[in-house]
């Protein structure tokens, strides 16, 4: 079952900053954070396991919320090389020791000097 | 040195063909994955094998066959080449299965079916 992440899209100033969010109807297992540049491979940015985790990677930052259903990623203080699309990927398990794993449609996110 | 790597970059074919892409990965990873990239950026996973064992078919057509000769390496074989079949192909591994670590990806293979 894919997350829904919103928004879709968002244009920022560099300094400003951003929320993205990514939300399922069952509760996950784990939430993976990528940026994907143009033309290039997703890079990971962070993973979350436990409900009402939060977790911080220079101004990047993620929370998992404690049902475990919506995870956010927190952008501070914006830089141009923050442009990309992110995508959260899911793990939800489907019962009989098997899981899926799927990402969101992804959010293009612009910063603009 | 790269650490997911894939062969070719780029792949222009024609309908009908079949074609193989390579990935290796030189990080030691048990589990490897293959994901399909569309035109609106949908990353979709394929496979995932698991120590050279298949852990994850999702519905894809038969004329997608893995191969994972060892865990440094997972192919992708096409037969009968369609044009919905173009995408970027992407594969990735992490040290273990089931979702919970790190996953590398490699640069991606950009298949184009004409």
């Amino acid at each position: 079952q894919q997350p829904v992440q919103s928004p879709q899209a968002v244009i920022l100033r560099e300094g400003e900053d951003a929320v993205i969010n990514c939300s399922s109807s069952k509760a996950l297992y784990s939430v993976h954070w990528y940026r994907q540049k143009h033309g290039e491979a997703p890079v990971f940015l962070m993973i979350l396991l436990k409900g009402g985790e939060q977790k911080g990677h220079e101004k990047i930052s993620a929370s998992f919320n404690e049902k475990k259903q919506q995870s956010s990623l927190y952008l501070t203080a914006s830089q141009l090389s923050y442009s990309g699309t992110y995508f959260c990927g899911t793990r939800t398990n489907s019962g009989a020791g098997s899981y899926q794993l799927t990402f969101g449609k992804g959010t293009k996110l612009s910063v603009i000097p | 040195d790269t650490a997911v790597s894939q062969t070719p970059k780029y792949l222009v074919t024609q309908m009908g063909n079949d074609k193989s892409i390579k990935c290796e990965q030189n990080l030691g990873h048990d589990t490897m994955y293959w994901y399909k990239q569309d035109s609106k950026k949908f990353l979709k996973i394929m496979f995932s094998y698991n120590n050279k064992e298949l852990i994850i078919n999702e519905t894809v057509p038969n004329r997608f066959s893995p191969k994972s000769p060892d865990k440094a390496h997972l192919n992708l074989h096409i037969n009968s080449l369609e044009l919905g079949d173009s995408a970027v192909y992407f594969c990735a591994s992490s040290p273990l299965a089931g979702g919970v670590e790190t996953q590398y990806f490699g640069p991606g293979t950009r298949l184009l079916v004409l």
